[in-house]
């Protein structure tokens, strides 16, 4: 059953603009990452964040996590046409990842 | 390039055919996994293989049938699948238990069921 969920479903912004995007989630968790699907493709991890971490950083991304609210955010700071992707929040339950509906990002030249 | 295969990359089939769809992964991972992506749905994850064991089946219709024979192939065997099976199907991998470690995504079959 879906466990993460994101939001928003949407976004569009100007090229050089950050994208923020935030994943809500139910139960508790190991970890939590987050992918990064350019369309009819396979998914690519972007980062894995554990449940006793608040922040983790790679390259233009930057993934804070609170746990207390059951939630996480992923920013991509000035971002590109090549970020124009449909992006998932992932959790994972009983050895499992469950994925989120995910949020489709373009950006505009 | 992810180190995950997958073949064919696109399938057609009527519903009273029989196909398979193929995974390889070259990384030395220990477990993998099918899912399905249907529009506007999340992933859905149908079958898991950790050491070559099936450890999760979730509710998925005896019309698909996963075989692992070793670690790094993994095969879903479909046979009179129904116009709704149409989705595109993702082979993943990863190092260690499922859900502790990042999965590594073939690009997929895009399958579509006439």
């Amino acid at each position: 059953s879906q466990q993460g969920e994101e939001d928003p479903q949407a976004l569009s912004i100007q090229e050089g603009e950050n994208a923020t995007m935030n994943c809500s989630y139910k139960t508790s968790i190991n970890n939590l990452q987050w992918y990064r699907q350019n369309s009819g493709r396979g998914l690519v991890h972007l980062i894995l964040i554990r449940s006793n971490e608040r922040e983790k950083h790679s390259g233009r991304l930057r993934v804070t996590l609170d746990t207390s609210k059951k939630s996480s955010s992923l920013l991509i700071t000035a971002s590109r046409a090549a970020d124009t992707a449909s992006y998932f929040c992932a959790t994972d339950r009983d050895y499992k990842l469950s994925f989120g509906a995910g949020t489709t990002v373009t950006v505009r030249a | 390039e992810t180190g995950v295969t997958q073949t064919p990359r696109h399938l057609v089939m009527g519903m009273t055919n029989k196909k398979s769809l193929k995974c390889e992964q070259h990384l030395g991972h220990n477990a993998m996994y099918w899912y399905k992506q249907s529009a506007k749905k999340p992933l859905e994850l149908m079958f898991v293989y950790s050491l070559e064991e099936r450890v999760e089946n979730n509710s998925v219709p005896s019309r698909f049938s996963p075989e692992c024979p070793n670690s790094s192939h993994l095969f879903l065997h479909l046979h009179t699948l129904q116009p709704e099976d149409s989705a595109l199907y993702l082979c993943a991998s990863s190092q260690g238990p499922p859900g502790s470690y990042e999965q590594y995504f073939g690009p997929g079959t895009r399958l579509t069921v006439t």
